[in-house]
């Protein structure tokens, strides 16, 4: 059964670095997001992609995230200048279409020191 | 604004028991409303959607009911087993026209052997 995937599992990075998490959804999907679920909190919605560009995002995703789509499979979560508290594990979903389920991979945990 | 609510936090059951968890939201404007499983450290897995228009769905021992006039769903487990021990969670998408997927902050079930 197809599955979205996500790479890497964990990440720790120091405040201020840069990282990109990276997602393949499952091939036929046409829309894509990112939700973060802070450890003991609820998932979160930061941003959703359809047609190559941002549909919507949420307040908390700012000008230090962005998200691309840069070849026909990947989908990708940048964090700028990461800070103590983007710590949180970060799931990539995706659906066929806007009515339908939406398919979460495993998450990557990430941890800023 | 959406919100999504769950009670009871969490739940400890005998093996076998058939068992209730609920969900009410705020706004019975809504698309549709997802069940999720997730595991500890895991990500989340859809148990059953059901759109606006729907009052029920059902997947094996699971049956979800939707009543959007009082913002109020409800997933039904039957004859509960130690491998359905798990986090529940709640998603509403808005019909408000929008990409987003609001989350309650689960129930906690426990099925004890």
């Amino acid at each position: 059964e197809p599955e979205v995937t996500q790479t890497p599992s964990h990440q720790v990075t120091q405040m201020g670095q840069e990282v990109i998490l990276r997602c393949v959804p499952i091939s036929n999907h046409l829309y894509f997001y990112w939700y973060r679920q802070i450890l003991g909190q609820k998932v979160e919605f930061l941003v959703s992609f359809y047609n190559n560009e941002i549909s919507e995002k949420s307040e908390i995703f700012d000008d230090q995230f962005s998200v691309e789509r840069p070849d026909g499979s990947n989908f990708t979560l940048k964090i700028r200048s990461t800070k103590l508290e983007d710590s949180a594990m970060y799931f990539c979903a995706s659906s066929v279409g806007l009515e339908e389920t939406q398919y979460f991979g495993p998450g990557t945990r990430l941890l800023v020191l | 604004k959406q919100e999504v609510t769950q009670i009871p936090a969490a739940l400890s059951v005998p093996e076998g028991e058939n068992l209730v968890l609920n969900c009410s939201f705020t706004d019975s404007a809504i698309y549709n409303l997802q069940w999720f499983r997730q595991d500890p450290g895991k990500g989340l897995t859809s148990l059953l959607l059901i759109q606006s228009s729907q009052r029920e769905q059902t997947s094996g021992r699971l049956n979800a009911s939707l009543d959007k006039s009082s913002g109020r769903s409800t997933l039904y487990i039957a004859a509960s087993q130690p491998g359905d021990s798990a986090t529940y969670l709640c998603a509403v998408r808005p019909g408000t026209g929008g990409f987003k997927t609001i989350f309650g902050a689960g129930t906690r079930l426990f099925v004890k052997a």
